[in-house]
């Protein structure tokens, strides 16, 4: 069964830590793994990552694939109180191109 | 703003009653998507269409149907609704094909079944 798992499920950090997420998958027939950012609404698109060790990387956030062992990371450095939000990932997986999805990790940002 | 509006944002609705949700794009894009939310399951494919009147089942489409009479518009219909449909709907647009592109959401309409 195709699945997608995210650790942590919840995060608390202080503004300024670097935190890593991550997001391991077992799907038939990989197509791309994608990150989204929830804030109590609509998830918004981070990135989409289809080729292994290849960064992508906006501003504070960057993050990468790991084809062979199956996983990716989201880094968040010098983190905001703004960044405080469910993080989702997501694989696209089979001929259909249908999307699984991870239940997200819920991170928090303190001052 | 990716042009996607839902309708409505809340309802409360009885068991048993019809519930049509809106969604409205001005983006011309041909795939449009149906989620549900729910806390221990994630985002859950409802139904999703290819093109005006080209509608196909996700994974969890009983007691739903959907119909795309215009590119700009896809409604989602619980037929009876059931307090299992209590949930966070979404509807989502892509440019390309498939749902492992880029993703547009709308802002979610919070529907009670009581």
């Amino acid at each position: 069964e195709d699945k997608v798992v995210q650790s942590p499920l919840s995060l608390v950090v202080h503004e300024g830590d670097t935190v890593t997420l991550n997001c391991s998958y077992e799907v038939t027939n990989f197509r791309s793994l994608l990150w989204y950012k929830q804030e109590k609404k609509a998830p918004t698109f981070l990135f989409m990552l289809t080729s292994s060790g290849i960064e992508k990387k906006s501003g504070r956030l960057s993050s990468i694939l790991d084809k062979k062992e199956l996983f990716s990371i989201l880094n968040i450095t010098a983190t905001q109180t703004g960044d405080s939000a469910v993080y989702l990932c997501a694989s696209g997986a089979g001929n259909n191109r249908k999307l699984i999805w991870g239940l997200g990790t819920s991170l928090a940002v303190n001052p | 703003d990716a042009g996607i509006t839902q309708s409505p944002r809340h309802k409360v609705t009885e068991t048993g009653t019809p519930v049509t949700l809106r969604c409205h794009q001005t983006e011309n894009h041909r795939y449009m998507y149906w989620y549900r939310q729910d806390p221990g399951h994630g985002l859950r494919l409802i139904h999703y269409s290819y093109g005006v009147k080209d509608t196909d089942k996700g994974e969890v489409s009983d007691g739903y149907s959907v119909s795309r009479s215009k590119t700009e518009d896809f409604l989602l219909t619980l037929e009876s609704a059931t307090s299992s449909q209590t949930s966070v709907y979404f509807c989502a647009i892509t440019e390309g094909q498939g749902m492992d592109t880029e993703a547009f959401f709308g802002q979610g309409t919070r529907l009670t079944v009581v």
